[in-house]
């Protein structure tokens, strides 16, 4: 099974911060990474595929990057709504897993 | 509007068996790969369980496997989770998701949930 490991686990900031997001994998996985948000009581919200190609109507703000067994989501300035739970996920082998998520709050 | 509402979550005793039904509307439902993720109360995402487009491929955590099986109709543009042998650690929220090429094969539409409690 292909953990992924996400770091930090909380990232304290302040609206208009730059946030800097990590997932690692256990092995590697090309670029088949998937990025979530999730807000407190809602569903997860698709962000980023194929470890950098955003989703349709995701703010320009949301990057994502890497390949092999690094990859980094980057928010390059918060506004409110930010601020929520985000996962990482693989789609390289079987069984799918997710990361174990890092909380972005209001510092 | 694209849509994937879950139901059939409940209260049920360890041991017990619950079904669970995602219906779709507002897509393509028959060519649309779907899969169940769950989440435990405060923790993170857990994949559960695959079926692909034409139903002729199944995939399961281990977790799970065993106990739980996926379906879909696609006349009826639904999925289904028959679980059985429930335990304690199956209480989750379960939400339905789907997995289309064009986006790189992610859960590009999730269901809003269905909470699911085992415990006596």
């Amino acid at each position: 099974e292909i953990v992924l490991t996400q770091s930090p686990a909380t990232l304290s900031l302040s609206p208009g911060e730059r946030a800097t997001l990590s997932c690692r994998a256990s092995q590697s996985i090309s670029r088949y990474l998937v990025w979530y948000q999730q807000r407190p009581g809602q569903a997860p919200r698709f962000l980023i595929y194929d470890a950098s190609d955003r989703a349709t109507g995701v703010p320009a703000r949301f990057s994502g990057s890497g390949s092999g067994t690094d990859f980094t989501l980057t928010i390059s300035s918060l506004e409110p709504e930010d601020f929520a739970v985000y996962y990482c996920q693989q789609r390289a082998d079987w069984p799918l897993t997710f990361g174990g998520g890092t909380k972005v709050e209001i510092k | 509007e694209v849509q994937l509402l879950e139901s059939g979550g409940g209260l049920v005793q360890p041991g017990g068996s619950l079904r669970l039904s995602c219906a779709a509307s507002g897509f393509t439902f028959s060519t649309s790969d779907m899969d169940w993720v769950r989440q435990a109360p405060g923790k993170g995402l857990e994949w559960v369980s695959h079926i692909t487009d034409t139903s002729d491929t199944m995939y399961y955590a281990d977790s799970v496997k065993g106990r739980f099986t996926i379906s879909r109709d696609n006349a009826k543009n639904s999925l289904y989770l028959q679980m059985h042998s429930l335990r304690d650690e199956d209480t989750a929220v379960y939400y339905c998701a789907r997995r289309v090429v064009p986006t790189g094969y992610a859960f590009d539409i999730w269901g809003q949930g269905t909470v699911v409690t085992v415990s006596s």
